[in-house]
């Protein structure tokens, strides 16, 4: 299994003001990626980071607001632009290792938008 | 890929046997099942998974049925730390890629 850390693990922030989200992997991982999960919902993923190319958005998803980097195997980040209170979930990252598809999440970060 | 149906909730016993039902019946040929859960607050777990013959782990059991239709996710002994939204998800086998689609998932209490 990937061990996957997070930071911030939660953070407040002011309306209008963007975060950024990192994950990090201790090993090399080929796919990544970005979830949502909005306040007693379920997870929605918001995109899929590839290394050394653009990350592939889910429909209702757009890079302008959820602009990602992933610069390399075992990293990648999120930002959340110009935040309202809507944007005030939990964000996780998660990674698909091979060969058996499994795919591990993060703890998660916990994001208030005041 | 194809929709799941799961009840919203249920109630265990610890060290009954929990048994998590969920409902397939769109699955195509190369969909695999998946299990995941999610304890509060938490980032969630992978379980199992299978395609078409039982499976059985440290954690769980997976019974699928023959049409492949509905699976169980059986859990032997179930404890408080069972207690959690059990997420039942179906997906395509890539080889690369791995995206998962949650549904609402059953919320399963396990009492004393």
């Amino acid at each position: 299994s990937a061990v996957i850390s997070q930071k911030p693990s939660r953070d407040i922030c002011q309306r209008g003001t963007s975060l950024t989200i990192q994950c990090q992997v201790d090993s090399q991982v080929t796919m990544m990626f970005w979830y949502r999960q909005q306040p007693g919902q379920s997870l929605t993923l918001i995109a899929t980071a590839n290394q050394g190319s653009e990350a592939t958005y889910e429909s209702g998803f757009v890079i302008d607001k959820f602009p990602i980097s992933r610069p390399n195997l075992t990293f990648s980040t999120l930002t959340v632009s110009n935040m309202s209170p809507e944007d005030s979930s939990i964000y996780l990252c998660s990674v698909g290792t091979a060969p058996y598809n499994e795919q591990f999440f993060g703890p998660g970060t916990r994001l208030t938008v005041l | 890929d194809a929709k799941t149906t799961q009840p919203t909730s249920m109630d265990c016993a610890e060290g009954r046997a929990a048994n998590l039902p969920c409902n397939h019946s769109t699955i195509s040929g190369n969909e695999y099942v998946y299990w995941y859960r999610q304890i509060h607050s938490q980032g969630p777990q992978y379980i199992i998974h299978g395609l078409k013959n039982n499976e059985t782990n440290e954690m769980a059991s997976l019974i699928i049925t023959e049409d492949r239709k509905s699976s169980t996710l059986i859990l032997p002994h179930a404890t408080l730390r069972d207690t959690a939204v059990y997420y039942c998800i179906v997906r395509t086998y890539t080889g690369t890629a791995s995206k998962l689609t949650f549904g609402t998932g059953t919320r399963l209490q396990v009492t004393l």
